[in-house]
């Protein structure tokens, strides 16, 4: 069971947006803007996508945004793609003993 | 361009041992953090262990503390993870990755190494 909670799955056709959902704890998400999110598409390493909640690393493209309210941060994906077909996960810098925690992922479904 | 490349993986029986490593190159690899992630089909994403550019501070997840060894050799450019006592839960893919401290966040990762610890 992973510490953050992510949905199993969502999908989205073609040009729509969706929005992913990661609920965390007020020692973790809710305590630091420290959010990241992953996308892993199969058989590949992960690749983050969002630091800091809502920065994006040089070369991603700016239909990811992130954002985060209370424990619960979002990954919102507009304009879907068919590449965009991966799995997502999210992390988060937490004050347990360990320094980050994950989500279980989610899988996205282009339709 | 950063590239991560981990080998040492297979196949070990119950109670065996395993050294991964990670080789790196197209960045100043003393200059950063570098932790081990693994990944299991039913537990998803875990940290496993952290160690500094130095190499002088190190740090472990409960699950693994006493029996696996983060080290790395700044010279060569290489990471590594001892892992003894192995486990049937410690079967997953090993990820190396560069740990940017200041964001929390892990911006390269090599392509994995599957470790499968079964009789």
């Amino acid at each position: 069971q992973s510490a953050l909670t992510q949905p199993a799955s969502v999908s989205g056709s073609p040009g729509q947006s969706i929005t992913i959902s990661c609920t965390g704890t007020n020692n973790d998400v809710g305590a630091f803007d420290y959010v990241s999110w992953y996308q892993q598409h199969p058989g590949k390493a992960p690749k983050v996508i969002i630091y800091d909640v809502s920065n994006r690393p040089s070369g991603v493209s700016d239909r990811f945004s992130g954002s985060k309210s209370g424990n619960t941060a979002s990954l919102t994906i507009s304009g879907l793609q068919a590449e965009d077909e991966a799995d997502f996960f999210c992390s988060s810098y937490t004050t347990t003993s360990t320094p980050v925690v994950f989500g279980g992922g989610t899988k996205l479904t282009v339709l | 361009q950063v590239q991560l490349v981990e080998s040492g993986g297979g196949l070990v029986k119950p109670g065996g041992s395993l050294r991964l490593s990670c080789a790196a190159s197209g960045f100043t690899f003393s200059d950063y953090y570098m932790s081990w992630i693994r990944q299991t089909p039913g537990k998803g994403l875990e940290w496993v262990s952290y160690i500094t550019g130095s190499g002088l501070y190190t740090n472990y997840a409960d699950s693994v503390s006493g029996r696996f060894i983060i080290s790395r050799d700044n010279a060569n450019n290489s990471l590594y993870l001892q892992m003894n006592s192995l486990r049937a839960e410690d079967t997953a893919v090993y990820y190396c990755a560069r740990d940017l401290r200041e964001h929390r966040t892990y911006d390269f990762w090599g392509q994995g190494a599957l470790v499968t610890v079964a009789s």
